[in-house]
């Protein structure tokens, strides 16, 4: 069983419409949880992280985590055409090892 | 805003050469990686190091590759001699004292013919 899982889509949406992200992951010693934003060719970029489960926002941004489901979930309100990008989970354990597991990355457009 | 960067943005060599990757971390990390992600796959792991030495590495780095951090401000991954399936963006990242938020740099594209 892979340790993180995530839809590649692609996933296509009209401007202005929430948008929902989804990994799940397969451990529960994973107790670190991060969105980030990949544009063609360049670095992945931090959008968020979070420990606890449940919600955590950050203006258009909501990280959610039900780590009873092993389930975590990015939402995008009014989306932007300047969202479009690839959305990477990134998830690791508190103790020990400090790398990331990344998921395989969700490539998301935003139509006007 | 700090920010994570690497030299050069493209690196194109033969197989069986030497190359060296920089990477400048942001100045008060502590925490120094470096990624891969070969074309349209996943971003892999290869190696952690903090305080001077190797945390964790991944099956990945094996005896081709080590890392080096030469003075306070430069973090080096050097691939000694490159293969075909080393061609891939290779990323840094660097984090601080917490070690949880990782920042990543805009990678290099490493070719190798």
């Amino acid at each position: 069983q892979k340790e993180v899982e995530q839809d590649p889509g692609p996933l296509s949406v009209p401007e202005g419409a929430i948008v929902s992200l989804n990994c799940t992951y397969s451990n529960s010693a994973f107790q670190y949880f991060m969105w980030y934003r990949q544009y063609s060719r360049k670095g992945p970029e931090l959008l968020m992280y979070t420990y606890s489960s449940g919600n955590k926002e950050d203006g258009r941004f909501t990280a959610q985590v039900d780590k009873s489901s092993k389930y975590i979930s990015l939402f995008i309100r009014d989306s932007q055409p300047s969202d479009s990008a690839t959305y990477l989970c990134a998830i690791r354990r508190v103790q020990g090892a400090q790398k990331l597991v990344f998921g395989q990355g969700t490539r998301l457009t935003i139509n006007p | 805003e700090p920010e994570v960067t690497q030299t050069p943005s493209h690196q194109v060599t033969q197989m069986g050469q030497e190359v060296i990757l920089r990477c400048v971390p942001i100045s008060n990390h502590l925490y120094f990686y470096w990624y891969r992600q070969i074309l349209g796959q996943k971003v892999e792991f290869l190696v952690s190091f903090y305080n001077n030495e190797i945390s964790e590495k991944s099956e990945i780095f094996d005896d081709q590759f080590s890392v080096e951090r030469p003075d306070g401000s430069n973090f080096t991954l050097k691939i000694r001699s490159t293969k075909l399936e080393d061609s891939a963006m290779y990323f840094c990242a660097s984090s601080g004292d917490r070690g949880y938020e990782q920042y990543f740099g805009p990678g290099t594209r490493l070719t190798v013919t």
